[in-house]
């Protein structure tokens, strides 16, 4: 079963309309992290942020926010306005603390193309 | 402060041959990571090192892939030899805490 499942594979929108990417965990730790990333054409992953189980307190920065509800599981992330410069794929991760190493697992990621 | 480095940028290679890759992880990260990111997937971990002692290598091929970090700065990635599902692209991270990663460019791998 996948442990982080992003259904959405592909979004399109019209810049200045809002898009959410939405993203599921599955998890039976009690301390996990979570992270959104952007990976545009170069190929690098770019840290958006990370949250960690304990906190579940909704997050703002500029143009973007993350819903992070842990009844049901979910860590959303919300562009507000959106940009042509926001055009990439999108992944959300989780990490599961072990003692021994933690776990590390990647959605399948959500193309968002934004269009001007 | 620098990123984490990754050479080559891109590779092409016919399969059964070898090929190796490299990674600089950013001053002071003890830990490395290896990833392999098939087209439209997202990255799969293969080897985690703690300095220069692997955590986890649970993900990793050991029939045909290979890995070090010597000295716990730089490491290298092999593949010998190598297949046509092995295309894909091949990131590094490194990272200062448990939660947290920096990735590399990465290198892009195509065996025909």
């Amino acid at each position: 079963a996948q442990k982080v499942t992003q259904a959405q594979t592909e979004i399109s929108v019209v810049e200045k309309e809002d898009v959410t990417l939405d993203c599921v965990y599955e998890t039976r730790d009690t301390t996990y992290y979570l992270f959104w990333y952007k990976q545009p054409p170069s190929g690098e992953l770019v840290f958006l942020i990370r949250r960690n189980s304990f906190d579940e307190q909704n997050e703002i920065s500029g143009r973007y926010s993350w819903n992070f509800q842990k009844s049901t599981s979910s860590f959303n992330f919300t562009i507000t306005a959106s940009q042509v410069v926001d055009s990439s794929v999108y992944f959300c991760a989780l990490i599961e603390a072990r003692d021994t190493g933690n776990q590390f697992y990647f959605g399948t990621g959500t193309s968002l193309t934004v269009i001007p | 402060e620098a990123g984490v480095a990754q050479s080559p940028r891109y590779k092409i290679i016919e399969k059964r041959q070898s090929v190796a890759f490299w990674c600089n992880p950013i001053s002071g990260h003890a830990t490395l990571y290896w990833y392999q990111q098939i087209l439209g997937q997202g990255p799969k971990l293969l080897i985690q090192f703690q300095n220069n002692g692997v955590v986890d290598d649970s993900q990793l091929p050991k029939d045909r892939f290979s890995a070090e970090r010597l000295k716990g700065v730089d490491s290298t990635l092999k593949i010998q030899p190598a297949k046509l599902e092995d295309s894909a692209v091949y990131l590094c991270a490194s990272s200062p805490d448990p939660d947290t990663q920096y990735f590399g460019p990465g290198t892009r791998l195509t065996v025909l």
